[in-house]
């Protein structure tokens, strides 16, 4: 069936690099996601990558995406605190349909 | 108001009770999205509107039943709920996927519902 399996927790000194990891099953999906919620509030995207890419980098962000693994992480380089928040990546299968498949959402602590 | 608003942040209620989630969105977008969100396990997507008709309806149980009036407001009518139904439930919207090439969804803050 369709999953997507993340770790449920990492923990950072501030100023290094976090890298989240997300495994996913379908190989159809066109689109990668990742979304950030903070506390108290909703999911917000963060970046997305499209499936013909290795690699997208935005700023402090950069995915990479395995496809043979069918692995995606993101990596946030010099780590802040503003960054504790949880962390989802997201799968959008291409059938047609509105068909999201989330992960657990990996949470980030940054500590200072 | 800008974005996706939801309505009521928090709910407590009995398992006999009858209550409405209300999700607003004021961004012109035509699909709308139900998911719960329980510790430790993945964000569930529950249920999708798309120009008002339901596209995704995931073996919810009919405790949970959606409505879409129009393209800017979705409820979730809640009747005789369990104790495991208690969770975060929030509303997303997005552009219609035929005229995007990605997706971005909308998140509203979410409703806190505890089932007593």
């Amino acid at each position: 069936g369709e999953d997507v399996e993340q770790s449920l927790f990492l923990s950072v000194r501030e100023g290094d690099s976090s890298v989240i990891n997300c495994t996913y099953t379908d190989s159809s999906s066109t689109y990668l996601y990742w979304y950030k919620q903070e506390p108290g509030a909703g999911l917000q995207l963060l970046t997305y990558i499209f499936s013909n890419m290795d690699m997208k980098q935005d700023q402090r962000l950069t995915v990479l995406l395995n496809k043979k693994d069918k692995h995606l992480s993101l990596r946030i380089a010099d780590t802040q605190t503003g960054d504790s928040a949880i962390y989802f990546c997201a799968e959008n299968v291409d059938s047609g349909t509105y068909k999201y498949i989330f992960g657990t959402g990996t949470r980030l602590k940054v500590l200072a | 108001e800008t974005g996706v608003t939801q309505t009521p942040r928090h709910l407590v209620m009995g398992m006999t009770n009858k209550k409405s989630l209300k999700c607003e969105q004021h961004l012109g977008h035509n699909a709308m999205y139900w998911y719960k969100q329980s510790a430790k396990k993945p964000l569930e997507l529950m249920f999708v509107y798309s120009l008002e008709e339901r596209v995704e309806n995931n073996s919810v149980p009919s405790r949970f039943s959606p409505e879409c009036p129009n393209s800017s407001h979705l409820f979730l009518h809640l009747h005789t709920l369990q104790p495991e139904d208690s969770a975060l439930y929030l509303c997303a919207s997005s552009q219609d996927r035929a005229t995007r090439k990605y997706n971005e969804q909308f998140f509203g803050p979410g409703t806190r519902l505890t089932v007593l």
